[in-house]
C-alpha cells in the first residue's frame, strides 16, 4: 500500500528548462529525504528534512533546490536541467531520521533531458 | 567511496533454488537495512537487523549480521519468478538523518 505520494511519475525535457517534483507522505513521519538513482541503480543521498528543516543536503549541484511546505511534504526543483540529470528521483520518509528507522519509498519520478 | 557494499553485481538462479546474497560494510552502525526494489516502484524493506542481533527472519527470508567482520547476508529460500528484483543493503551513516545504500544485486529468479 503507497503511502508515499510522488508526481508526476515521468518528465521529458530540453536541457535549460525548470522542473518540479512533488512528493507527499500520509505516515505522519517527522522525516523526509530525496534521493537520486542513476541508469546503473545506484542510490545517492540528496537531502533529508526533519520536521521542514533542512538536516542533510549532500553535494549536489546548486541548480537543485529543496521546498518544504509541512512535514509531510517535500518538493524538490531543478533549475535549468542538464543531461546528466536525467534520472529517477525517489522521495522518502521515516519516522525520524534514519537511525535504525525503515525507509518508506514512492514509486519514484523520471526524469528524462534531451 | 560507498559505505556498504553487495559483493555480487547480478545473480540468477531457477525457481525453487535458493539463494544469498552477501553485504560488506565500513562503519559502526546502529542496523543494516535489507531493501528489495522492483521494476518501475521505489525500494521497499525486508528485513531491519540491529547491531546486537545475529540473525532475523521474515517468512522466506533470512538475514545475518556479523558485526566483527562488518558483514550481513541475505538468503532466499524457495525463490520464485516475483522474488526478481535488485536486493539493496542499507547502513546509517554517522549523524543517522541518512541511509547509505549499496549498489545493489540483480537477482533473476528464471522458470
Amino acid at each position: 500500500e503507497t503511502a508515499v505520494f510522488q508526481t508526476p511519475n515521468y518528465h521529458v525535457t530540453q536541457v535549460g528548462n525548470e522542473v518540479s517534483f512533488n512528493c507527499k507522505q500520509t505516515l505522519g513521519h517527522d522525516t523526509m529525504y530525496w534521493y537520486k538513482q542513476d541508469s546503473k541503480k545506484l542510490l545517492k543521498i540528496m537531502f533529508s528534512y526533519n520536521n521542514k528543516q533542512l538536516i542533510v543536503n549532500e553535494t549536489v549541484p546548486r541548480r537543485f533546490s529543496p521546498q518544504s511546505s509541512d512535514k509531510a511534504h517535500l518538493n524538490l526543483r531543478i533549475k535549468s536541467v542538464e543531461p546528466e540529470d536525467s534520472a529517477v528521483y525517489l522521495c522518502a520518509s521515516s519516522l525520524q531520521g534514519a537511525h535504525g528507522n525503515t525507509l518508506y519509498f514512492g514509486e519514484g519520478s523520471r526524469l528524462i533531458v534531451v | 567511496s560507498q559505505l556498504a557494499e553487495e559483493n555480487s553485481w547480478a545473480l540468477s538462479v531457477h525457481e525453487g533454488e535458493s539463494v544469498t546474497v552477501n553485504c560488506s560494510y565500513k562503519t559502526s552502525i546502529t542496523a543494516l537495512q535489507w531493501y528489495r526494489q522492483k521494476s518501475g516502484k521505489g525500494p521497499a524493506q525486508l528485513i531491519l537487523i540491529r547491531s546486537n542481533e545475529r540473525e532475523k527472519r521474515n517468512g522466506r527470508l533470512r538475514a545475518t549480521l556479523d558485526t566483527s567482520s562488518q558483514s550481513s547476508s541475505l538468503s532466499i529460500t524457495a525463490t520464485r519468478c516475483e522474488d526478481t528484483a535488485v536486493y539493496f543493503c542499507a547502513t546509517d551513516a554517522s549523524g543517522s538523518w541518512q541511509l547509505i545504500f549499496g549498489s545493489g544485486t540483480q537477482l533473476t529468479v528464471m522458470p
